[in-house]
């Protein structure tokens, strides 16, 4: 049973253009939401989070947005480089408990000059 | 700073053979994870170690064992490798509280033959 899916297995955007990577989460316990991104033959590296209780955070070029009642994601990228190509992963956690992140499959973003 | 270290970064086994990952980190953190990656499947939580002294399975526990030696070191056995073990093995580490977010290794490419 998957928890949290990201449906998308790959997202092509032009170098400047916004990218938005998608999200879904089935369990309503989970309370933070990560993204990461990952390199080829490196090791997945932290983005942005958002906590249960904001629908919004943002870091420079990155936003993330949260849509409890959805029980939606999203990772906006604006404007999007070409080192932004890479595999990003969203992943959920509980607060209470053992906090293990479970992640979704990843999509693969390219970003094309 | 190293961050998290693991090793070997490449290994090829026979079915049946035996072998233990190594995984260290320098950050004083309590708690580490293994993951593995297998394409359209992201990553899932192997085994992991909430503090020095305990160890819990995760979703995939099934063929593997782990040894929290101290706080910095957290090894994951294979103790009969299988094919369906082939995978990109990812230990990671964290203050305690997962919503602050993992710190990863580089990880360590299986293959079994």
């Amino acid at each position: 049973d998957q928890q949290v899916k990201q449906n998308s297995p790959s997202l092509s955007v032009q170098e400047g253009r916004i990218s938005i990577l998608n999200c879904d989460y089935t369990n309503s316990m989970f309370d933070y939401f990560l993204w990461y991104k990952k390199y080829p033959a490196e090791g997945p590296t932290f983005l942005i989070s958002i906590s249960s209780i904001k629908d919004k955070n943002e870091d420079g070029r990155f936003t993330v947005f949260l849509n409890k009642s959805a029980k939606h994601l999203s990772l906006h990228i604006v404007p999007s480089q070409p080192g932004d190509s890479a595999v990003y992963f969203c992943a959920a956690s509980k607060k209470q408990g053992a906090q293990k992140l479970v992640f979704g499959q990843g999509t693969r973003l390219t970003i094309n000059p | 700073n190293a961050g998290v270290t693991q090793t070997p970064k490449f290994q090829v086994l026979k079915t049946g053979q035996s072998m233990t990952l190594q995984c260290a980190q320098d950050m004083n953190h309590n708690s580490m994870y293994w993951y593995r990656q297998d394409p359209g499947m992201g990553l899932r939580l192997i085994y992991y170690s909430a503090s020095e002294g305990t160890t819990d399975k995760g979703e995939v526990p099934n063929g593997y064992n782990v040894s929290r030696l101290n706080k910095r070191e957290f090894s994951l056995r294979l103790e009969s490798a299988a094919p369906s073990q082939t995978s990109v093995y990812f230990c990671a580490s964290s203050e305690g509280a997962a919503n602050y977010g993992y710190t990863f290794g580089s990880g360590t490419r299986l293959t079994v033959v």
